[in-house]
């Protein structure tokens, strides 16, 4: 079991560049999660996915971020311009079926905005 | 909006004492608690869950209990180790898909 992969495990990118980070969940799940972690804010949902539809993004911050699914086994989560306060760890996890079932978390992506 | 809270924050017991979370949640409709353990640098991974047909379930030195009825669930770590200090998550799952996570609660563990 691959567990969920996500891509870059670190990104240090100067401000006003566009960050793609990268996520495959567990092969069979259907429920993708994007995650954001600070020190300040503790772990945020971004943004989920069911059937690589778009459930919610009303914890997207901003427009300058999006997120894709465009199948089963991917999914990007892309911010552009990016800036110093975006700074933060990005967790991707999936799950199989409804809010009931346990969420498996990526090993993230550490982003460093200069 | 729903919001679950997690206490202490931080938490400090001696190695072989016991350590206890408390989490306490909004949306009556939440029937799935699990709890994360995060370890520095790492990804928050899963020790244990409970469904709220459930009063209490056990995994060896863990065990969580919840009270559907005052809304609260909790962790309980019996026989402490070191290797059991890190960041500790309770969550509630809202809504259709989603979980509502707690604040964290930094366990440390002194040998």
């Amino acid at each position: 079991d691959a567990g969920v992969i996500q891509s870059p495990r670190h990104e240090v990118t100067e401000m006003g560049q566009e960050v793609t980070l990268r996520c495959k969940p567990i092969s069979g799940h259907n429920s993708l999660f994007w995650y954001r972690q600070t020190m300040m804010r503790g772990l945020e949902l971004l943004i989920y996915f069911n059937n690589n539809v778009p459930i919610d993004d009303s914890g997207m911050p901003e427009d300058r971020f999006s997120a894709k699914m465009p199948n089963a086994s991917f999914s990007t989560l892309k911010i552009q311009p990016s800036e110093p306060r975006d700074s933060a760890v990005y967790f991707c996890a999936s799950s199989f079926g409804q809010g009931n079932q346990p969420q498996h978390f990526g090993d993230g992506t550490r982003l460093s905005i200069l | 909006g729903e919001n679950v809270e997690q206490h202490p924050s931080t938490l400090s017991v001696q190695e072989g004492d016991s350590a206890v979370i408390k989490c306490t949640y909004s949306d009556s409709a939440s029937n799935y608690f699990p709890w994360y353990k995060q370890e520095l640098g790492k990804r928050p991974q899963l020790i244990i869950d409970i469904r709220s047909n459930v009063g209490e379930k056990k995994d060896q030195r863990i065990a969580v209990t919840l009270n559907k009825t005052a809304k609260h669930f909790s962790l309980h770590i019996t026989e402490t180790q070191p290797e059991d200090s890190a960041v500790y998550f309770c969550a509630a799952n809202s809504g259709t898909y989603k979980y509502i996570f707690g604040t964290g609660t930094r366990l440390k563990v002194l040998a």
